[in-house]
C-alpha cells in the first residue's frame, strides 16, 4: 500500500547548519508529497508541497524536490535557527485526496 | 479565529469512562479526519468522513466510534476509555481539489486515560 518513510530523530544541529531529512514514499501512482511541521504544543501545519514530479516546494528557507526516479522528497535548509526546532512530517496523498499517508516524524533541536 | 477548533484541549479521565472530543471548523471544508498522535508512531487514522453521509473506518478504529453532525462539526468517541488511549488526538480537514489538497489541522486535544 502507500506509505512514507522518513529518517528518524531526534536530529541536534547548531545554529546555522545545514539540514536534511530524507523521506521516501511508496505509492501505486502518482502521489502529492508534502512536508508539515509541529512546533511544541501546536497542531499540524504545512510547511511546504510538491504536486509532481520535478517540482520543488518551498519555504520559510525550506526546499524539497519531489524525486520520481528515487521516490524521495527530502527536506532540505542551508542554515537552520533555533526557531526551527519542531517535529516534521512527511506525507502523502494521492490524486483522489481520499487519505493521507504520514511518516512517523523527525524531531529536530537547533541549539546556540 | 481559529479555522480549525478543538475541544477541550486537556482532559484526564479513569479507565471505563466515555469520552467525547468535538472538532469544529470555519473553512467551509467537506473532508474531516481524526487521528491520534503517539510518539514513534507518527499520526495513525482513526476515522474520516467526506460528508455528512459519509463514514469510514481509518487504520485504528477500534474502540472509537464517529459522529458528523454537520459539515462542521465532526466528534469523535471513546465509549469505554482504555489507558492505551493515552495520546494527542487531532482534528483535520480538507477540502479536494486535484493536485492540491492539504490538510489543515486543530490544535490537538491531549487526552489521558488512569
Amino acid at each position: 500500500g502507500d506509505s512514507v518513510t522518513q529518517m528518524e530523530g531526534p536530529v541536534t544541529l547548531s545554529e546555522e547548519a545545514f539540514l536534511t531529512i530524507n523521506c521516501t514514499y511508496t505509492a501505486t501512482g502518482y502521489p502529492s508529497l508534502f512536508w508539515y511541521v509541529q512546533y511544541p504544543g501546536e497542531g499540524l501545519q504545512l510547511l511546504l508541497k510538491a504536486t509532481k514530479a520535478d517540482d520543488k516546494g518551498s519555504n520559510k528557507g525550506f526546499e524539497a524536490t519531489y524525486r520520481k526516479e528515487t521516490t524521495s522528497f527530502h527536506l532540505e535548509k542551508g542554515s537552520v535557527q533555533v526557531s526551527d526546532s519542531a517535529v516534521y512530517f512527511c506525507a502523502l496523498t494521492m490524486n483522489t485526496g481520499n487519505q493521507f499517508y504520514f511518516g512517523t516524524g523527525t524531531s529536530l533541536t537547533v541549539i546556540p | 479565529d481559529a479555522d480549525v477548533t478543538q475541544t477541550p484541549r486537556n482532559r484526564i479521565t479513569k479507565t471505563g469512562k466515555r469520552i467525547m472530543l468535538e472538532c469544529s471548523q470555519t473553512k467551509g471544508h467537506d473532508r474531516m479526519y481524526w487521528y491520534r498522535q503517539d510518539p514513534g508512531l507518527g499520526l495513525r487514522l482513526i476515522y474520516y468522513s467526506f460528508d455528512v453521509k459519509d463514514i469510514n473506518k481509518g487504520e485504528i478504529s477500534d474502540g472509537y466510534s464517529v459522529s458528523r453532525q454537520a459539515q462542521a462539526k465532526f466528534s469523535l468517541s471513546l465509549e469505554s476509555a482504555i489507558p492505551n488511549q493515552t495520546a494527542l488526538y487531532f482534528c483535520a480537514t480538507s477540502q479536494f481539489r486535484p493536485g492540491a489538497s492539504e490538510q489543515f489541522f486543530g490544535p490537538g486535544t491531549r487526552l489521558t486515560v488512569l
